[in-house]
Order: structure tokens, then sequence, then C-alpha cells
């Protein structure tokens, strides 16, 4: 099961906006809109901040949000933060009710 | 509140086995569907197993199909990850997880525990 491809990294400054991609298959990301995305800090467990493509939970901040077009999602990252600096992980539904992971986007704010 | 925390991580030799669990308290155990989620050290986050809430419908990531059994006993609110033949690739901490939707699953999570670290190693 190969993994969902992200960019190893990212980085911007305070204030600017980051997007990060995650690229799957039409076994996956195109298929369904079971696309979540997480955020790791270091020496942390994963923490939720969107689902199903473009949901946030409760608590999770609006300069947070999600897209979908075709094999890719994206997560997008306005208004960046210090304590946005972090590991970030999209995941999808694939078919035969697994999950799969992409391979993790380690952010730096500059 | 949920609190989710695993035990029975540790150093086992390849080709052992090791049986993780998982207490589940703050929330209707029963009504959700469970995940285990691994992450070898310095490496990204891997999908293990899920279970339906009433313990019926289990899967399993490839590279642990009939080695891993995942099960669950909801009058103990406790989730279980039997590990057999186990292999150096199979190092990592494991975390138990809970799905986000109840009654059914939404394949996002919104619970993680803290993790388990297991070491294959002789």
């Amino acid at each position: 099961q190969s993994a969902l491809t992200q960019p190893p990294s990212v980085s911007g400054s305070p204030g600017q906006s980051v997007t990060i991609s995650c690229t799957g298959t039409s076994t996956d990301v195109r298929s369904y809109n079971r696309v979540s995305w997480y955020q790791q800090p270091p020496g942390t467990a994963p923490k939720l901040i969107i689902y199903e493509v473009t949901n946030r939970p409760s608590g999770v901040p609006d300069r947070f949000s999600g897209s979908k077009s075709g094999n890719t999602a994206s997560l997008t990252i306005s208004g960046l933060q210090a304590e946005d600096e972090a590991d970030y992980y999209c995941s999808s539904y694939r078919s035969s009710s697994t999950l799969i992971f992409g391979g993790g986007t380690k952010l730096t704010v500059l | 509140e949920v609190q989710l925390v695993e035990s029975g991580g540790g150093l086992v030799q390849p080709g052992g086995s090791l049986r993780l669990s998982c207490a589940a308290s703050g929330f209707t155990f029963s009504s959700y569907w469970m995940h285990w989620v691994r992450q070898a050290p310095g490496k990204g986050l891997v999908w293990v197993s899920l279970i339906n809430n009433d313990g019926s419908r289990t899967t399993y990531a490839d590279s642990v199909k009939g080695r891993f059994t995942i099960s669950r006993d909801n009058a103990k609110n406790t989730l279980d990850l039997q590990m057999n033949s186990l292999t150096a690739e199979d190092t990592a901490v494991y975390y138990c997880a809970r799905d986000y939707c109840a009654g059914g699953s939404c394949y996002s999570i919104d619970y993680w525990g803290q993790g388990t670290l297991v070491a294959v190693s002789s």
C-alpha cells in the first residue's frame, strides 16, 4: 500500500500563507471525500485539523482550510504563526475499508 | 474527558509476539470504531488496523495482514492488538485512536493515545 504523496517540507514567514499538497489515486483521494489532515508538533500525538476534505473540528482556527481537486487534496494555512510549526499529515479512505496516510510534510515558520 | 491509554509495548525478539492494550474512558466506547496507527522513529504515520463498534468487522494494512489481530471488549472498554511474527520493520510507537464519527466510520481520527513503543530486536 503506497502512501499518499506529500512534499517533504514547506516554509513560510509569519503572516504568510502556505499550501501543502497530498496526491493520491483514483482508489482513494479522487473517489472519496474522506480526506483528513493532522498536525503533529515534535514529541506529541497527532491532532485532527480537517476532516471530510473541508470540515474543521470544533476549536480549530479558520486559518486552516482544506480542498480537493481530482487526485490531489490541499491544506492551506493562512496568517502563519510560529505555533503552526509542526509535521502535517494527510489521510484518505481507500477502497476495501482501509485508511492511507501521506508521508508527512515538515512546516517551518521562518 | 476522552482518554486513551496504551500499554503492553516493549522489547521483543524477531519472530516473537506481543499484545497491546488500550484502555478507553470519557466516552461511550461501544459507539465508536477504533484504529491502531503506528509511527516508526523519525518516520511518518502508518495506519495499521480498524475495528467497527461491535467488533464484527475488521480491516488491516497489507503489511500486517495475517500477523496482527485487532479486537475489543466493550464491557471493559478496551481495545487490543495481538501482534505475531514480529520483524524489525514493526518497530514503532503504536497509537490507539478513536474514529471521529459515532456509529460508523468517517475514516478520520479525533482522539489519539500517547502511544506505546514496540522495539523488535535481537
